[in-house]
């Protein structure tokens, strides 16, 4: 069964800085990994998707690698900004068209 | 319309009725997906449809949940005798199935159901 853990659960740092979220699975089976941003009562924005073939995407000052080998997805946030201040998910799809198997999130905060 | 939508965006229920949460994916999305996703949690996975076709139940917790899309398109997600670890944001997410594309899947704004 595919577990999918994120680290760290929660994350504050100030405004300015260089960040990066952990995301790990114990499949490596899979078709691809997302990352999405779910803001308090929302729902969940999709950041970036990355193919099992593919080893990064990147959209503005995001980027998101994958090591598929190894099992694990990190997401870059650089400069953040206190509107990046939102709760991120890392989830993966095994085969094409099928499920998504979440993360528990890491709760990011960053102070103005 | 835009994206998915869903309604009731919240909906409180006393222990024992029955709720029907609807969901209305992008227009002409083959794929739809109901997720539960508890407090402080990820989404978990519920069940699964093409088109009409419910191809993945899996998730189910109990018999007390039940989903359908009887046209391909909206699809009802209904909970029956409601227990309080029912209580929950229910996503709902389509997808398009054409060759080639990444299959991303697209969600909605959620139901907030509280049982009391």
């Amino acid at each position: 069964k595919q577990e999918v853990t994120q680290i760290p659960a929660a994350l504050s740092v100030p405004e300015g800085e260089n960040l990066v979220l952990n995301c790990s699975f114990t499949d490596s089976a899979i078709y691809n990994l997302q990352w999405f941003r779910q803001d308090p009562g929302k729902g969940l924005t999709s950041l970036l998707l990355i193919q099992s073939s593919q080893r990064e995407q990147t959209s503005g000052r995001l980027n998101a690698s994958l090591d598929k080998s190894s099992g694990r997805s990190t997401l870059y946030i650089a400069a953040s900004q206190p509107g990046d201040s939102a709760t991120y998910l890392c989830a993966v799809m095994a085969e094409y068209g099928n499920k998504l198997v979440f993360g528990a999130g890491t709760i990011l905060r960053v102070k103005s | 319309g835009a994206g998915v939508s869903q309604s009731p965006r919240y909906k409180v229920a006393k222990r024992g009725q029955d709720v029907a949460l609807r969901c209305d994916p992008i227009s002409g999305h083959v794929s739809l997906f109901w997720y539960q996703q508890a407090l402080g949690q990820g989404p978990e996975f519920l069940t699964y449809f093409q088109n009409e076709a419910q191809l993945d139940k899996s998730g189910l917790p109990s018999d007390r949940f039940f989903a359908e899309r009887p046209e391909g398109s909206v699809s009802t997600l209904k909970i029956q005798r409601t227990q309080q670890e029912d209580s929950a944001v229910y996503l709902c997410a389509s997808s398009p199935w054409t060759s080639g594309s990444q299959n991303e899947q697209f969600f909605g704004p959620g139901t907030r159901l509280t049982v009391l």
